[in-house]
Order: C-alpha cells, then structure tokens, then sequence
C-alpha cells in the first residue's frame, strides 16, 4: 500500500525546535518530489515547503524560510521537517504529501494523516 | 485568509448534483491550468480528486468533474451519496508555490 506517516508533533515553547519525519512506503521513494502543507485550526492548507527527487533542490514558504530546512534520506526513504525558531502561528497539522510524477511542483497524489504542531508557553 | 475563496458550506440531497466553487486571480487559476481538488474526511489523509483542472485519478468516480473559467474553477459532484460528506479544498500552482482555497464543507442532507 502507498503510505506516508508523519511523526514527531507536539507541544513546543515559541522560540523552541521540533522536527517532524514522514516515512515513505509501498512506493519508489527516490523517484518522487516531497512536500510539506501545514493547515492551522479552521483555515485551508498552507504550503510550506518541497524537495526534489534527489534532494538536490528545496524551496519554501516565504513564511518559513531560514527557520525551517527539509531534508530526505532516499535509502531510509523518509522526509524530514527541521523546525527552528518557533512561533505560536506555527500551529498547524502538518502533512507530507508526494509530488505527482509528471506534475511534481503542482499536484500532490498521496497524503499522510498529519502530525500535530502546537506551540504555546 | 486563503489565497483561494472558497463557499464554507454546501448541501445536496443524496443523488442531486453540486458545485463548489473556487476563485483566484491572474497569477494563479487564470494564469496555469493546474488546479486541484482534494476531499478530506477529518482524521483521514486528504485525498486527490481532480487534477489539471478536468482530469480524474485513477479510482476517483466519475461524478466528480472539475472545469475552469478565467480565474474560477469549478468542482462539481452528480449523483450526491453520503460518503461524499467531507471538506473540500481546491489548489492552484502559483508560479513558485501551491496555494490553497479555505475549503468548502459539504453536507449531504
């Protein structure tokens, strides 16, 4: 079966670091972009971050960019989420979703259930 | 606020059809013909219903049809049934990133 879990939420103190992984399996895992899309409490998804293939290349929301990094080791075939410097609206489930094969930067054909992020003193 | 505007809310009666509507702008809808639709039943990982704004996933019925027209696209589902109760989100590529719609709960009374 096609999966993708993501772990590693919790309760953090503004300022303080997290960092979520999201364990691929039932899939090629090396062939697919992976993402991030965070949805606070109430609102829609949010973008938040992706990585190619090969782990060549990233980008970010300009919201997130210079606190948070997202790696991936294609042998282990998980995606990880670095979060530094965090801030209450931060909060949010946070979801790894992959790329669609031919639409990688546009389309996100699989999802996890999300892991939830809360950062409050 | 999302990019994207979605109706919070629409209802239909199990084998009515609905549509859900979601508006952007030039940079985004009007500008690439990549929108998605997503169903999200609470709990659950978020699922893939239409993408490049017409087409269908493997798997997904073919009550669900999306259209577009300059910067609003369009998620309409025939033949409402009771599993079709979920949220749902619309998505569009935005040159550099993916925005998102605020989502549209959908009842089947």
């Amino acid at each position: 079966e096609v999966q993708l879990v993501e772990s590693g939420g919790g309760l953090v103190q503004p300022g303080g670091s997290l960092r979520l992984s999201c364990a691929a399996s039932g899939f090629t895992f090396s062939n697919y972009w992976i993402h991030w899309v965070r949805q606070a409490p109430g609102k829609g998804p949010v973008w938040v971050s992706r990585i190619n293939s090969d782990g060549s290349s990233t980008s970010y929301a300009d919201s997130v960019k210079g606190r948070f990094t997202i790696s991936r080791d294609n042998a282990k075939t998980t995606l990880w989420l670095q979060m530094n410097s965090l801030r209450a609206e931060d909060t949010a489930v946070y979801y790894c979703a992959r790329g669609d094969a031919r639409l990688p930067w546009s389309t996100f054909d699989i999802w996890g259930q999300g892991t939830m992020v809360t950062v409050s003193s | 606020q999302s990019a994207l505007t979605q109706p919070p809310s629409a209802s239909g009666s199990p084998g009515q059809s609905v549509t859900i509507s979601c508006t952007g702008t030039s940079s985004d809808i009007a500008g690439y013909n990549y929108v998605s639709w997503y169903q999200h039943h609470p709990g659950k990982a978020p699922k893939l219903m239409i993408y490049e704004v017409t087409k269908r996933p493997s798997g997904v019925p073919d009550r669900f049809s999306g259209s577009k027209s300059g910067n609003t696209a369009s998620l309409t589902v025939s033949g409402l049934q009771a599993e079709d109760e979920a949220d749902y989100y619309c998505s569009s590529y935005a040159g550099y990133n993916v925005v998102f719609g605020g989502g549209t709960k959908l009842t089947v009374l």
